[in-house]
């Protein structure tokens, strides 16, 4: 089955750039998601299609792609941030696949 | 605004099974298609299938086939999913979300979730 493998944890101090990483075998032909999910909250749509934002998420979440990584970046990190990211590819053998999730804390 | 609106916790036996539903509120998923994502205590998100509302067709995880049924009323933009022969490790937040007709690409709208808890 299809895995993508993220770091467990990322830290950043507030107003820095935190940047989760995304690694799955072939993800450059894929389209990646990724997914904001808050203690005790559904997750939510941060970035589609590798770096498309749906509407109402701030301009400072960006997606991009490069080989075999995809990554998530947060400009200016905020408190608020604070949260558990995954990414997701819908692989036509395994559907959706999520991503091991990373924990963002801002110190 | 559509918001999906889920049903309430449920405690469940060992062996038992357990019917969850997701209902669009102020709207329709009609042209979309719904899929229930689970999450066990302090892990990951985990997609168990979907279903398309218009064609009511299914497509569930390897993982859960022979044990997830997911079935919609459409009139009353409902869908529901049923997982039998529950288990201990069947404790989890079970969320509906809504994805594109085909069921493929992003989730772009999440219910807040229903806990089970599977206990003896």
């Amino acid at each position: 089955s299809y895995v993508l493998t993220q770091p467990p944890s990322v830290s950043v101090a507030p107003g820095q750039t935190a940047r989760i990483t995304c690694g799955g075998n072939n993800i450059g032909s894929q389209s990646v998601h990724w997914y904001q999910q808050k203690p005790g909250q559904a997750p939510v749509l941060v970035v589609y299609d590798d770096s498309d934002r749906p509407s109402g998420i701030p301009e400072r979440f960006s997606g991009s792609k490069s080989g075999n990584t995809a990554t998530l970046t947060i400009s200016r990190v905020e408190a608020g941030d604070e949260a558990d990211y995954y990414c997701q590819v819908w692989d036509i053998s395994s559907d959706h696949v999520f991503g091991t999730g990373t924990k963002v804390t801002v110190l | 605004q559509v918001q999906l609106v889920q049903s309430g916790a449920e405690v469940k036996k060992p062996g038992s099974s357990m019917k969850v539903s997701c209902k669009a509120s102020g709207g329709t998923f009609r042209y979309y298609g719904i899929s229930w994502v689970r999450q066990a205590p302090g892990q990951g998100l985990e997609w168990m299938g979907g279903i398309t509302a218009l064609s009511g067709t299914t497509n569930y995880a390897q993982n859960f086939q022979g044990r997830v049924t997911i079935t919609t009323d459409e009139s009353k933009s409902i869908v529901y999913m049923e997982l039998s022969s529950l288990r201990s490790e069947d404790t989890a937040m079970y969320f509906c979300a809504r994805c594109g007709p085909s069921l493929m690409g992003y989730l772009d709208l999440w219910g807040r979730g229903t806990l089970v808890i599977v206990s003896s």
